[in-house]
């Protein structure tokens, strides 16, 4: 259990169709992540959070949009995506971002998403 | 960009020793990380380094050389639930985290 949780799990959609991801942490951290995970690939840093303000947007298309109403809450929302958006996005938080010392990122499950 | 290598896949006999190496360009330098992601889970966090030197911590130890650019992660003993991908991440000058593609080692009994 690592404190930080995301719905769904798994989420198969169209590329017409709308839908969100959800991430929530119950560790009492400032600082959320969105991570994209394609497989043989890095992970790869699409937007960060700070305090509820974003404080990075890696160039991620617009197709993908953020929402983070409190510290504790993050959403992706999703709209008309292409089958190379198919990837395991992983949510993640730590205290703060630019804290340093051995300050680490707490990674939920992720979703394992299927664009058809 | 960030580049960070390491090899794909490893595998060692239950028991051994593995050694996964880490190979790093990065705009600046704070700290590196090394994380163990089980298939379907999320990464968790094993190790941090940001000065140079060997951190134990268990069967597992990490060591860094920050002139080479240059990590790795020592399991010992080798245990079949070892079997996982190992990430390697460093923290950058503006404390973004950038990671290397994994490297899956697969413990046989």
């Amino acid at each position: 259990e690592t404190g930080v949780t995301q719905t769904p799990r798994h989420l198969v959609m169209g590329m017409t169709n709308k839908k969100s991801l959800k991430c929530e942490q119950h560790l009492g951290h400032n600082a959320m992540y969105w991570y994209k995970q394609s497989a043989k690939k890095p992970l790869e840093l699409m937007f960060v959070y700070n305090f509820k303000e974003q404080t990075e947007n890696n160039s991620v298309p617009s197709r993908f949009s953020p929402e983070c109403p409190n510290s504790s809450h993050l959403f992706l929302h999703l709209h008309t995506l292409q089958p190379e958006d198919s990837a395991l996005y992983l949510c993640a938080s730590s205290q703060d971002w630019a804290s340093g010392g051995a300050e680490t990122q707490y990674f939920g499950p992720g979703t394992r998403l299927l664009v058809l | 960009g960030q580049n960070i290598d390491q090899p794909t896949e490893m595998t060692a006999t239950e028991g051994a020793i593995v050694q996964i190496n880490c190979t790093y360009q990065t705009s600046g330098f704070n700290g590196l990380f090394w994380y163990q992601q089980h298939a379907g889970e999320a990464p968790t966090f094993l190790s941090y380094n940001v000065l140079d030197g060997l951190e134990e911590k268990g069967r597992f130890s990490s060591f860094l050389s920050r002139s080479k650019g240059y990590s790795y992660l020592l399991l010992k003993e080798l245990q079949m639930k070892d079997s996982a991908s190992y990430l390697c991440a460093v923290r950058d000058r503006d404390y973004k985290l950038s990671f290397g593609a994994g490297t899956t080692v697969t413990v046989r009994a």
